[in-house]
């Protein structure tokens, strides 16, 4: 399956844990794409991402949230300290370098904050 | 502010007729638009997009309709089957190099 692929599906963290979430974007694409989507909610963008660079993290919190995409291995959205209001599902996108437009979605992330 | 608005919550329709969603967007820099539907549990599923130089595009029982002056699109389900009972996402973009903007979703439920 060469889709875009999350781990773990589902993650349960008590309040001040850290909680780190895994993407492996689709082969052969270099853009990947992290959204949060809160309960009845649409899709809200958090960061765009190539091969070790960050290309915009305009809808990152500014605190406690970071993201990295390294050369080797997936992307990893990190979430310090956890809040009960971080919890949401978090789903991971990759596109092609030429068709940017065009992103294709992992199953998610389901953060659980106890 | 929203800028991709999905005024429709849910739509109930009966298998065979057809589907009609729409979607309103207010930011008149956008020029990508793009239908994505989502079962539950799933990611969603890129199904049909549109650029702002065209007014419709056709893709199986799927066509999306772009109403640039009335910053409208919809998407049109026909025949509709019960398999297609999902939410369905409208986003959009400006020229490729920003994120998708994406509307609250359409809950659609297709009746046997």
């Amino acid at each position: 399956n060469a889709g875009v692929m999350q781990n773990p599906r589902h993650l349960v963290r008590r309040r001040g844990q850290e909680a780190r979430l895994r993407c492996s974007p689709m082969k052969g694409h270099s853009h990947v794409y992290w959204y949060r989507q809160l309960p009845e909610e649409g899709l809200k963008f958090m960061v765009y991402l190539q091969k070790e660079n960050i290309i915009d993290e305009s809808g990152m919190p500014k605190e406690r949230f970071s993201a990295e995409f390294p050369k080797e291995g997936p992307s990893i959205l990190r979430i310090q300290q956890v809040v009960r209001g971080d919890s949401a599902a978090y789903f991971c996108a990759s596109s092609l370098a030429q068709a940017k437009n065009i992103q294709y979605f992992g199953a998610g992330t389901r953060l659980s904050v106890l | 502010d929203q800028q991709v608005k999905q005024n429709s919550p849910s739509l109930s329709v009966q298998e065979g007729r057809i589907s009609i969603l729409n979607c309103d967007y207010t930011n008149s820099m956008f020029d990508y638009f793009l239908w994505y539907k989502k079962y539950p549990a799933e990611g969603p599923t890129f199904l049909i997009s549109i650029s702002s130089i065209k007014d419709k595009n056709e893709d199986g029982r799927f066509t999306v309709f772009l109403n640039k002056s009335a910053k409208h699109l919809s998407l049109h389900i026909v025949p509709s089957q019960p398999g297609d009972s999902a939410v369905y996402f409208c986003a959009a973009s400006e020229s490729g190099n920003t994120p998708l903007v994406f509307g609250k979703g359409t809950r659609l439920s297709v009746i046997a």
